[in-house]
């Protein structure tokens, strides 16, 4: 089984509609972490959480939220869905020291058409 | 605040060409340097790491240093192959809370 599992891997959704995207880790990692992707931006940070209490957001949180329900699970959140929203999202896990490296779900597709 | 600055892509070589992707970054104190992979279809792992200068990172025949004078951490592989084909970001992380910045990526194409 994966370390990072992501669900749902391909979404296609109508634009306002509420989409919740759901993020699992059995590394025991107290780091979560959610990017999206786009071509020729690379990634960028939407929020990041380095504990159940500790919620933060990153470079691009707006339109975004998200929930820390557990150590192992972190979800973001679409509250209305539009077209430019439409991108490949991925979560990660890491330890949290400097040399550590980030552990990446397989990444979750959505359209917002 | 930091940032990564990658070569763009795609790049395009053939099976057992020399391949040289750029990096270059800005950071406050001492950053800790990556480079991941993504293959089609996959999410990123890491490829290769350096945590301080002259540093070099290695790992299926790819290597990078740590040039701190430069600020530079290039990739590079005396000979590729096929299976290289994929996106390749650099990264780093610094200061406290050590979350890392990523470049925009560069994609490799080898063909036979």
């Amino acid at each position: 089984d994966a370390d990072v599992t992501q669900t749902p891997r391909n979404r296609i959704t109508k634009t306002g509609k509420r989409i919740m995207l759901e993020c699992s880790q059995t590394k025991g990692h107290d780091r979560m972490y959610w990017y999206r992707q786009d071509p020729g931006l690379g990634l960028r940070l939407i929020y990041y959480s380095f504990d159940v209490k500790d919620i933060n957001k990153g470079e691009i949180s707006d339109g975004y939220s998200v929930s820390r329900q557990a150590q192992a699970k972190f979800s973001l959140s679409l509250e209305s869905a539009i077209p430019n929203q439409t991108a490949l999202y991925f979560c990660a896990t890491s330890a949290g020291a400097v040399n550590e490296k980030l552990f990446f779900g397989s990444g979750t597709q959505l359209s917002v058409l | 605040g930091d940032s990564v600055t990658q070569m763009e892509g795609p790049v395009t070589l053939s099976e057992e060409a020399f391949l040289t992707i750029n990096c270059t970054y800005t950071a406050t104190g001492y950053p800790s340097l990556f480079w991941y992979v993504q293959y089609p279809g996959e999410g990123l792992q890491l490829l290769l790491k350096a945590t301080k200068a002259d540093d070099k990172g290695s790992n299926k025949g790819f290597e990078a240093t740590y040039r701190k004078e430069t600020t530079s951490f290039h990739l590079e592989k005396g000979s590729v192959q096929v299976s290289d084909s994929a996106v390749y970001f650099c990264a780093l992380a610094s200061g406290g809370s050590y979350i890392p910045t990523f470049g925009r990526g560069t994609s490799l194409i080898v063909h036979p």
